[in-house]
């Protein structure tokens, strides 16, 4: 079973540009979430998408946005790149609406840099 | 708000021996998930184990174990019998559903060391 990807892994950017970046969640998992992780720094969560809709996001400015298609794949748009969104972003699925016990699985992520 | 700490920025270990990686968290939902992932150099984020809040026993998956203890609001990792591979940085994460809601939570991160 193919696990979570992502795409692309590198992504450099200059300030003010905009980033787009995809997730393909595991088959059959209706969840994805995306988080930020700066260097040295823990997981900062981002959005939470759930059957096409966004169920919830983290504390970020509007200019972090996405969107889940009917295949329950995602989208991560960052406008107005800043220095500070260089991170690695990682998506990550699961099987639930956010019940605890319910595993998270991570993609590769993609590293994301602001020049 | 939920809360995970990880007060142990680093930790070394000798090969082949035991090591406890430090979580404590903090919530009021009484229904909660708590995980314990590793993240290799190569930065993708591996789920190791995983103990319910309504849990009776401390959840083990080979050479990893949890050692939950609600009271103290602390889910600490054991690691037994440490191999090379283990070294890598250690997330404790919190999932807590409230109030429709939902938020992940995760802790700063431990970086173990083994040593050959």
């Amino acid at each position: 079973e193919a696990g979570v990807t992502q795409s692309p892994t590198h992504l450099i950017k200059t300030r003010g540009q905009q980033a787009t970046l995809r997730c393909s969640p595991i088959s059959g998992h209706t969840s994805v979430y995306w988080y930020q992780q700066a260097l040295g720094l823990g997981l900062q969560f981002l959005l939470w998408y759930d059957e096409g809709e966004e169920r919830n996001r983290g504390n970020f400015p509007p200019r972090f946005s996405g969107r889940q298609f009917p295949n329950y794949s995602s989208e991560l748009n960052v406008n107005a790149l800043e220095l500070e969104d260089s991170a690695l972003y990682l998506c990550a699925s699961s099987l639930d609406r956010g019940r605890p016990g319910r595993t998270q699985y991570f993609g590769p992520g993609t590293r994301l840099t602001v020049l | 708000a939920q809360k995970i700490t990880q007060t142990q920025p680093g930790m070394f270990v000798q090969e082949k021996e035991a090591v406890t990686l430090d979580c404590t968290y903090d919530t009021s939902d009484p229904s909660y998930g708590l995980f314990w992932y590793k993240q290799p150099s190569s930065g993708e984020m591996i789920f190791l184990i995983y103990q319910g809040s309504y849990d009776q026993q401390n959840a083990t998956e080979g050479r990893y174990s949890l050692n939950f203890q609600k009271a103290r609001k602390s889910a600490n990792l054991v690691i037994s019998a440490s191999q090379l591979g283990d070294s890598a940085m250690y997330f404790c994460a919190m999932r807590v559903t409230s109030g429709g809601s939902y938020i992940p939570t995760f802790g700063r991160g431990t970086s173990l060391i083994v040593h050959p």
